[in-house]
Formats: structure tokens, C-alpha cells, sequence
């Protein structure tokens, strides 16, 4: 079993819709999760981390973390075209020296 | 700028010829890593560091070599690359503690080995 686990895609939306993405993990010890954009040939970046149980929302985007669940999810409002891009799931477990876990990440392309 | 510098962006090289990737980072961060990502093979890590003299292996060791002397770098190195190692690397850095733990990547480097 893959440690951060994501759908790969491709996910396609219209634009102004609403994107949703989601990520499972197995390490129950993990206490901080992350989102990367990742656009082709180019480095990820950071967009969104979440520590809690909840939602956190900054902007167009909203990160959902359901720890009982090991459920983490990333919502995208009102979708741009230049939000095509594939976006990766991390998951740190900050234990025993372990280092953060990335998904495989999912596609989404925004359609015009 | 808070960045993380990987040098060169492109390298061309042949089977066999031993070479080193440049990472360095002005953040102070505590943490560093390596990833090589191949198309549909996501993000893998080959080793990390969690401190100066303190490395471990990631995901896929084999073939390569890291040190960190310094805290703000982390070269990688290939002692005799082989095309298995053609990929697109990058580097990262965080810090160990705080709200910000995520990774800071730098721009990538991509290998051929041929």
C-alpha cells in the first residue's frame, strides 16, 4: 500500500466550476499535510497546508483534513484555465525521523 | 530572496563520468532532500538529510552519493552515471519546526546520461 495515495487523472472541469481533489494516507502518525501545483517542467510549489481537523481556506482554494478518516482533500473555486496543472498530496509524519510522503499527484486541466 | 539553488539546470553527460549537482539554501532550514521524478513515476526520493552530517537513504539510493558539511548545502552525486539515471532532479528545503514545514523546492535539473 502506497503510503499518500492519489487518483491520478486526469480530472477535467469547466472553468468557474468547482475542482475537487483528494488524497488518503496510512500513516496514522502524520500531524501535517500539504498541497503542491506542479505545472510541466517546472518545480512544485507550495499552495496550501493544513495541520488541524477541518477546513482551511486561503483564497480560491480550501484544504479539508479529516484525520479519523486519514482523508485530505483540496477544493478549487472557480477554476481557471491557469490552474491546469497536476497538484501533489504530502503527508509528514514527524516521527521516529521519518521524512514527508508525497502522492503520486492528479492532473486537473481546466477546460475554457 | 528565501530560494533554493541547484545548479546546473542542464546536463548532458556520458555513461560513466562522475558527476555532482550543486543545492544550496538560504533559508537556515534544517532539512534537505532529493528527488529524481520520471513521467508517471511521481516524485521519488533518493536521500535526505535531517542536519549537518546526518543522512539517510529515500526511496532510491542506489547509484547516487550526498553529503552535507554545511548546513546550507547538499550536493548530489553520480559516480558513474548510466541512462537509468536520465531523469529531471530537484532539491528542497524546510525547517524542522514551525507553521511553514513544507518543502521549498529549487528549479530542477535535468540529466541525460547517454
Amino acid at each position: 500500500q502506497k503510503e499518500v495515495e492519489q487518483n491520478s487523472g486526469p480530472l477535467s472541469v469547466p472553468e468557474g466550476a468547482i475542482a475537487s481533489l483528494n488524497c488518503t494516507y496510512s500513516d496514522r502518525g502524520s500531524q501535517s499535510f500539504f498541497w503542491y501545483r506542479q505545472y510541466s517542467g517546472k518545480s512544485p510549489e507550495l499552495i496550501m497546508s493544513i495541520y488541524s481537523n477541518g477546513d482551511k481556506e486561503d483564497g480560491r482554494f480550501t484544504a479539508q483534513l479529516n484525520k479519523a478518516s486519514q482523508y485530505v482533500s483540496l477544493l478549487i473555486r472557480d477554476s481557471q484555465p491557469s490552474d491546469s496543472a497536476t497538484y501533489l498530496c504530502a503527508a509528514d509524519p514527524r516521527a521516529n525521523n521519518n521524512d514527508m510522503r508525497f502522492g503520486a499527484g492528479t492532473r486537473l486541466t481546466v477546460k475554457p | 530572496e528565501a530560494q533554493v539553488t541547484q545548479n546546473p539546470r542542464y546536463l548532458i553527460t556520458v555513461t560513466g563520468k562522475k558527476l555532482t549537482v550543486t543545492c544550496s539554501q538560504n533559508m537556515n532550514h534544517e532539512y534537505m532532500s532529493w528527488y529524481r521524478q520520471d513521467p508517471g513515476l511521481g516524485l521519488r526520493q533518493i536521500y535526505y538529510s535531517m542536519n549537518v552530517e546526518v543522512t539517510d537513504k529515500g526511496d532510491v539510493p542506489e547509484g547516487y552519493k550526498v553529503s552535507r558539511k554545511e548546513k546550507r548545502n547538499f550536493p548530489l552525486i553520480l559516480e558513474s552515471p548510466s541512462p537509468n539515471q536520465t531523469s529531471l532532479y530537484f532539491c528542497a528545503s524546510r525547517a524542522w519546526t514551525g507553521a511553514e514545514g513544507g518543502y521549498t523546492f529549487g528549479s530542477g535539473t535535468r540529466l541525460t546520461v547517454v
